[in-house]
């Protein structure tokens, strides 16, 4: 089974923080993918990554950005948190489609609350 | 401008009945369509998906329908138990797009015991 870990279930941070929310995925996928969900706005993209060290802006990248050293690692970076960012953080990976969609796979979430 | 559109925000049904959750697209480039469930404080799970030369995906009891001259999806799970009880999104994607979908808001649905 694919599995896709994030690096915390739960974060607490202050306004003006720098954040990292991690993701590793264990099965060799080419993309990967960061999403927030927020209440009334379902999933909404951030960033996307189709290879190492590529990225591309998703629907929301205002006040993000991400890192990919490594295929199995996609990091969001919250340079400066704010208030507005609060919300559930997920990430996921899918192989490369050709001809063909693939289906995303999730990680658990990361509850992120900046005070 | 929201190109995958589910309008109903919620859904309730009773044990043993059938749920029916519809999705309605803009974007005629959409080839293929996936609808994911959410269980509180996961991240979403795969259900089941449908191309655009089909109209119809069965995969015990949920079932996806496509009408590709409507623009217009349902997911019909019969019959519904309480465990179904979560949050639907709709997602849609282009051949091409590098596996980028486009979901919907989602639709949270209730099943009564």
């Amino acid at each position: 089974d694919v599995k896709v870990t994030q690096s915390s279930r739960y974060l607490v941070k202050r306004t003006g923080e720098k954040v990292f929310l991690e993701c590793v995925q264990d099965m060799d996928h080419e993309n990967m993918f960061w999403y927030r969900q927020d209440p009334g706005l379902g999933l909404r993209l951030i960033y996307f990554s189709y290879d190492v060290k590529m990225k591309e802006k998703g629907d929301i990248p205002e006040g993000y950005s991400v890192s990919r050293e490594k295929k199995e690692r996609f990091s969001l970076i919250l340079e400066s948190a704010s208030t507005n960012q609060t919300s559930m953080y997920l990430c996921a990976s899918s192989l490369v489609a050709l001809g063909a969609a693939n289906e995303q796979f999730f990680g658990p979430g990361t509850r992120l609350t900046v005070l | 401008d929201q190109q995958v559109k589910q309008n109903s925000p919620s859904l309730s049904v009773q044990e043993g009945r059938i749920s029916i959750l519809n999705c309605d697209y803009t974007n005629s480039m959409f080839d293929y369509f996936l609808w994911y469930k959410k269980y509180p404080a996961e991240g979403p799970t795969f259900l089941i998906s449908i191309s655009s030369i089909k109209d119809k995906n069965e995969d015990g009891r949920f079932t996806v329908f496509l009408n590709k001259s409507a623009k217009h999806l349902s997911l019909h799970i019969v019959p519904s138990q309480p465990g179904d009880s979560a949050v639907y999104f709709c997602a849609a994607t282009a051949t091409g797009a590098n596996s980028k979908l486009t979901f919907g808001k989602g639709i949270t649905l209730s099943v009564r015991p």
